[in-house]
């Protein structure tokens, strides 16, 4: 089953506007991470932002937040203000345990476009 | 400080051969955990490592292997290569084992290995 969805294969933005990366996730433990990567074409993962699961408050860094609906299962990042380096793919993420075997299993990721 | 170094970038084998990947996590990280990612299947976890012990594991055959060492640099060796073995390997450190800690235990990609296998 998948855990990690993220429905949104590509998107075109036009530069300088806010943008919304959909990320919705499934798991039954109440202790999880959620983590979202940017991937230019050189292939690095660069870490973007982290959200847990007992966090108050959404996450923050700099341009990047991330709407945690907890209820929802749903973990949107947002870009504001979007520049031509933010084009690239983006990984949403989850750190689970699964029958005592805990590792970060990721979306399909959503391809990024930033267009002048 | 310096992020995770992965070794070689770039390397093409050729089928039946094996291989071997080096990661040299961030300064005072001790996990570090293995991905690969291939267009078809997308990133898939294949072990973790803590303190020189494999902690996790993915849904890899045997010929994936892995170690850590006691500077908490790490390889992952596949050998009997198949041409489905070319991927973007992924090496990522953490302070803390993955699943453990609190929002502080970031984890943190490296730049990749492409593997190419003929």
């Amino acid at each position: 089953a998948q855990k990690i969805t993220q429905t949104q294969p590509g998107m075109f933005v036009q530069e300088k506007e806010a943008v919304t990366l959909d990320c919705t996730y499934d798991t039954s433990d109440p202790s999880y991470g959620l983590f979202w990567y940017k991937q230019p074409s050189s292939g690095e993962m660069i870490f973007l932002i982290y959200q847990g699961s007992y966090d108050q408050q959404n996450a923050t860094e700099g341009r990047y937040s991330l709407n945690f609906q907890k209820a929802r299962k749903s973990a949107n990042l947002v870009i504001s203000a979007s520049q031509l380096g933010d084009s690239a793919m983006y990984f949403c993420a989850m750190r689970e345990v699964n029958f005592g075997n805990e590792k970060l299993t990721f979306g399909t990721g959503t391809r990024l476009t930033i267009i002048p | 400080k310096a992020g995770v170094t992965q070794t070689p970038r770039y390397l093409i084998k050729t089928r039946g051969q094996q291989v071997t990947l080096s990661c040299s996590p961030i300064s005072g990280h001790r996990s570090v955990s293995w991905y690969q990612q291939t267009p078809g299947q997308g990133l898939q976890f294949l072990f973790e490592y803590f303190s020189e012990t494999q902690r996790n594991k993915g849904n890899f055959p045997g010929r994936f292997s892995g170690r850590q060492f006691s500077n908490s640099r790490s390889e992952m060796n596949v050998s009997t290569l198949e041409l489905g073995d070319s991927a973007l390997y992924l090496c990522a450190s953490s302070l803390a084992p993955m699943g453990t800690g609190n929002s502080g235990n970031t984890i943190y990609f490296g730049e990749g290995s492409w593997l190419t296998v003929v």
